[in-house]
């Protein structure tokens, strides 16, 4: 398995501003992950973060909302651009190595007044 | 499209009972299926996944069964204890717009009562 860590695990953010989310996984891993969940719902899959490469974007998610960093195989970036209160939600980062099993890091809780 | 669904949004369990969580798939394609975790304030935790291969796969206190016939899946916890209050999914292994990704499902919530 693989343990994930996240920075910040919650912030208080204003309209109109950014926020970047870190995600450190302790070994290196193939694919990593970005989902939001909103509270008490499931989670929907925003991008998949490729090293090397552009991060793939699911409907209705956009690079320049959501611009994804992959620099390295251990580490990702999520930037949540000109936030508003709709953007409030868990942002999560999750990775897998060898396996289909994602493992996923404890979430970023945004609050966008 | 793909979907996977649950048939209880809320389970509550009395405390040393067994818990029985349901899950209905809809892409007999899949061979891959999972079941997660997630407390309060917490990011989702594996727990068990099953292969299409097996129908039955045992854990710690845990078991998967997977009817591949009727699409369904579900997730039996032995002895419930508080520890267990979380909110289960369901996940498989399906394709969205020729990618392959985790499907997932609405959730059910497990409460233990005491």
């Amino acid at each position: 398995s693989a343990v994930i860590s996240q920075k910040p695990s919650r912030d208080i953010c204003q309209r109109g501003t950014s926020l970047t989310i870190q995600c450190q996984v302790d070994s290196q891993v193939t694919m990593m992950f970005w989902y939001r969940q909103q509270p008490g719902q499931s989670l929907t899959l925003i991008a998949t973060a490729n090293q090397g490469s552009e991060a793939t974007y699911e409907s209705g998610f956009v690079i320049d909302k959501f611009p994804i960093s992959r620099p390295n195989l251990t580490f990702s970036t999520l930037t949540v651009s000109n936030m508003s209160p709709e953007d409030s939600s868990i942002y999560l980062c999750s990775a897998n190595a060898e396996s289909e099993t994602q493992y996923f890091g404890p979430g970023t809780r945004l609050l966008v007044l | 499209g793909e979907s996977v669904g649950l048939h209880l949004p809320t389970l509550s369990v009395q405390e040393g009972d067994n818990s029985i969580i349901n899950c209905a798939y809809s892409n007999s394609a899949s061979d891959y299926f999972i079941w997660y975790k997630q407390e309060s304030g917490k990011g989702p935790q594996f727990i068990i996944d099953i292969r299409s291969n097996m129908d039955k796969r045992q854990g710690q206190r845990v078991t998967v069964l997977l009817n591949k016939t009727v699409k369904h899946l579900s997730l039996q916890i032995a002895a419930t204890q508080p520890g267990d209050s979380a909110v289960y999914f369901c996940a498989f292994l399906g394709a969205m717009d020729s990618n392959y990704q985790l499907i997932w499902g609405a959730g059910t919530k497990l409460i233990i009562k005491p």
